[in-house]
């Protein structure tokens, strides 16, 4: 069956830090890959996506690259902010149906 | 645009009690979707629908969980006989429909049961 499996938690970091969140994924066939991102007191929001193998995915400074041969997509910014702050989940669509598999999320704090 | 809405926010309700949540998706959106979070866990799939067909149903959806979508519109989730371990938030969300649309979440309803 299909699974993802993130960088476990809380991850802590300066502001203007470096962040990866590691993701890596199993599934069936050739899936789509995405990042959501939960803000305090908020839904769910689609960060970005890629659907095909070395596709990468970007928004609001974050880039994702989907990475057939490691089975990895893992979420980077260059300088992180305060309002950077929130818990970023990756999540994969495979097989032609519409379910959205989750990882357990990672919770990001930027201090000033 | 208002956005996903889910109500309530909060139920708290005793074992053995009926509880049912209400999903009220982006007026134009065709596809709409049930998950349920546990803390420190992801969201995970419960059910889908296309208009008010009900499409997919994972097998985390037990007899006594029953989804709706009558119009094709809003949507509820009834849970019969609660026990304690369907406490969790429960999740909406909604698409336009393409595949790899991207989906709309509400804020949740968050069902405590004693």
């Amino acid at each position: 069956g299909n699974s993802v499996t993130q960088m476990e938690g809380p991850v802590t970091l300066s502001e203007e830090a470096f962040l990866t969140i590691n993701c890596t994924y199993t599934a069936t066939g050739y899936p789509s890959l995405f990042w959501y991102v939960q803000y305090p007191g908020e839904g769910l929001q689609l960060l970005l996506k890629a659907t095909k193998a070395d596709d990468k995915g970007s928004n609001k400074g974050f880039e994702a690259t989907y990475r057939k041969e490691t089975t990895s997509f893992h979420l980077e910014k260059g300088s992180v902010q305060v309002s950077d702050s929130a818990v970023y989940f990756c999540a994969l669509r495979s097989g032609g149906n519409e379910k959205l598999t989750f990882g357990t999320g990672t919770r990001l704090t930027i201090i000033p | 645009d208002t956005g996903v809405s889910q109500d309530p926010r909060h139920k708290i309700t005793k074992r053995g009690q009926n509880v049912t949540f209400r999903c009220d998706p982006i007026s134009e959106h065709n596809r709409l979707y049930w998950y349920r979070q546990t803390l420190g866990q992801g969201p995970e799939f419960l059910t889908y629908f296309q208009n008010e067909a009900q499409l997919e149903k994972s097998r985390l959806l037990s007899d006594r969980f029953s989804a709706e979508r009558p119009k094709g519109s809003f949507s509820t989730l009834e849970i019969q006989r609660t026990e304690q371990g369907d406490s969790a938030m429960y999740l909406c969300a909604s698409s336009e429909g393409a595949t790899n649309e991207k989906l709309f979440f509400g804020s949740g309803t968050q069902l405590s049961v004693l």
